[in-house]
């Protein structure tokens, strides 16, 4: 029984790119949740997504930043422009049921942009 | 300051000692949660305490929880040098979805 899978695992783009985020949430599971780690720093919540549909993105940057989660294939993360501070660690969980319990942790995509 | 902060940020001991984390937070909350994470690596869940619990106990870890002065204790007992790691509280705050909000982390070192 697989556990979250994200990919790739490590990014780099140079300013001014697109980077694609993808994770792949543990079988069955329908809820995803989006967090970032800053260097040095704790995870941020940015968006939390259920099979085609946007619950809660108060956490994510209004500007270049955009999730989707459809019904066929893997949760996407995408930041347009990138710009240095977007380097980070970017981590998505998934759950069976919408929870703050037992959210399932991936090992997470290291972006780093030139 | 943040939600679910850690204290010490940075804490060094000798193999066999225990480490003691702690944890504050700001709002009420549903629960309590304290993960691992090794050096570049993922989010490895520990334990998570409800807001109706005080005392937890899993294996070397004992978390406490007091909802009064919202603030949490993670314990390592016996500690390995394989427990180096950065832990992290983090805070389900009740009204908040289904978000999680974590602190900053305690570096944890241990010497073998």
């Amino acid at each position: 029984n697989a556990g979250v899978m994200q990919n790739p695992r490590h990014l780099v783009r140079r300013r001014g790119q697109e980077a694609r985020l993808r994770c792949s949430p543990m079988k069955g599971h329908s809820h995803v949740y989006w967090y970032r780690q800053l260097p040095e720093e704790g995870l941020k919540f940015m968006v939390y997504l259920q099979k085609e549909n946007i619950i809660d993105e108060s956490g994510m940057p209004k500007e270049r930043f955009s999730a989707e989660f459809p019904k066929e294939g893997p949760s996407i993360l995408r930041i347009q422009q990138v710009v240095r501070g977007d380097s980070a660690a970017y981590f998505c969980a998934s759950s069976l049921l919408p929870t703050q319990e037992t959210q399932y942790f991936g090992p997470g995509t290291r972006l780093l942009v030139l | 300051s943040q939600q679910g902060e850690e204290d010490p940020q940075a804490l060094s001991i000798q193999e066999g000692e225990n480490a003691t984390m702690n944890c504050s937070y700001k709002t009420s909350i549903n629960n309590l949660q304290w993960y691992r994470q090794n050096s570049g690596r993922g989010l490895v869940h520990l334990i998570l305490i409800r807001s109706n619990e005080r005392e937890k106990h899993s294996g070397r870890l004992r978390v406490t929880l007091d909802t009064s002065k919202k603030s949490s204790s993670l314990l390592i007992t016996a500690s390995r040098a394989a427990d180096t790691a950065s832990y992290f509280c983090a805070t389900a705050p009740t009204n908040a979805g289904n978000m999680l909000t974590f602190g900053g982390g305690t570096r944890l070192m241990v010497k073998p």
